[in-house]
């Protein structure tokens, strides 16, 4: 079946650095990559999507990278501030329309002042 | 643009009693979605409707939950008896519904945080 992981149940950094999330899944190749930010007590919201013929996508101040090959997604938020401090949460989406998506645990970011 | 609504927002029940959540999408969305999410666990889906119809019902489980979509809008997911394990929070999801090869980006709802006693 598939499985998909996110390295880190928690990560701390100091204000200003750059984060890094990590997304890996096995037995599925999804076409696309989707990136959710979850606060506590609301419902995930969704950040960005990579497809899996793109290397990299940006917006503001993230970064996704989608490696078909390792089978991995890496997630960056740089400059970060303690508002980014979320749960993130990556998706696998089969590309096909309505298919629900999979879901990794989340790595949850704190981010220091 | 409303987002997706979800009733109640918190329950509190005893072990084998009964529970319904409510949910209305985002309007003009065809696809409803129900996610069971765990603390510390990542939404997982237990039901999907494409306007009225089941896509895939295979992680709902059909001995004490059930969910319809009357009407193709809003839905109703029940609980009965419920569980100690139910015990998570139920959050509702709606996507529009596009041609095959698009992405399905999805609007979730605040969710429905139950406790079973």
């Amino acid at each position: 079946s598939q499985k998909i992981e996110q390295n880190s149940e928690a990560l701390n950094i100091q204000e200003g650095k750059t984060a890094t999330l990590t997304c890996n899944y096995t037995n599925y190749s999804p076409a696309y990559l989707q990136w959710y930010r979850q606060d506590p007590g609301r419902g995930p919201v969704f950040l960005l999507l990579i497809r899996e013929n793109e290397k990299e996508k940006r917006k503001e101040r993230l970064k996704v990278t989608f490696d078909t090959t390792l089978k991995q997604s890496l997630f960056h938020i740089t400059a970060s501030q303690p508002a980014d401090s979320a749960t993130y949460l990556c998706a696998l989406d089969s590309g096909y329309a309505g298919t629900a998506l999979i879901f990794g645990k989340g790595t949850t970011l704190s981010v220091s002042s | 643009e409303a987002g997706v609504a979800q009733s109640p927002r918190y329950k509190i029940i005893e072990k084998r009693q009964s529970v319904a959540f409510w949910c209305n999408p985002i309007s003009g969305h065809a696809t409803l979605y129900w996610y069971q999410q765990i603390l510390g666990q990542g939404p997982k889906l237990l039901i999907q409707f494409q306007n009225n119809g089941v896509v895939d019902d295979s992680q709902l489980p059909k001995d004490r939950f059930s969910a319809e979509r009357l009407k193709g809008v809003d839905s109703t997911l029940k609980i009965q008896p419920a569980k100690l394990e139910d015990s998570a929070v139920y959050l509702c999801a709606s996507s529009l519904v596009t041609s095959g090869g698009s992405y399905n980006e999805q609007f979730f709802g605040p969710g429905t945080r139950l406790t079973v006693l």
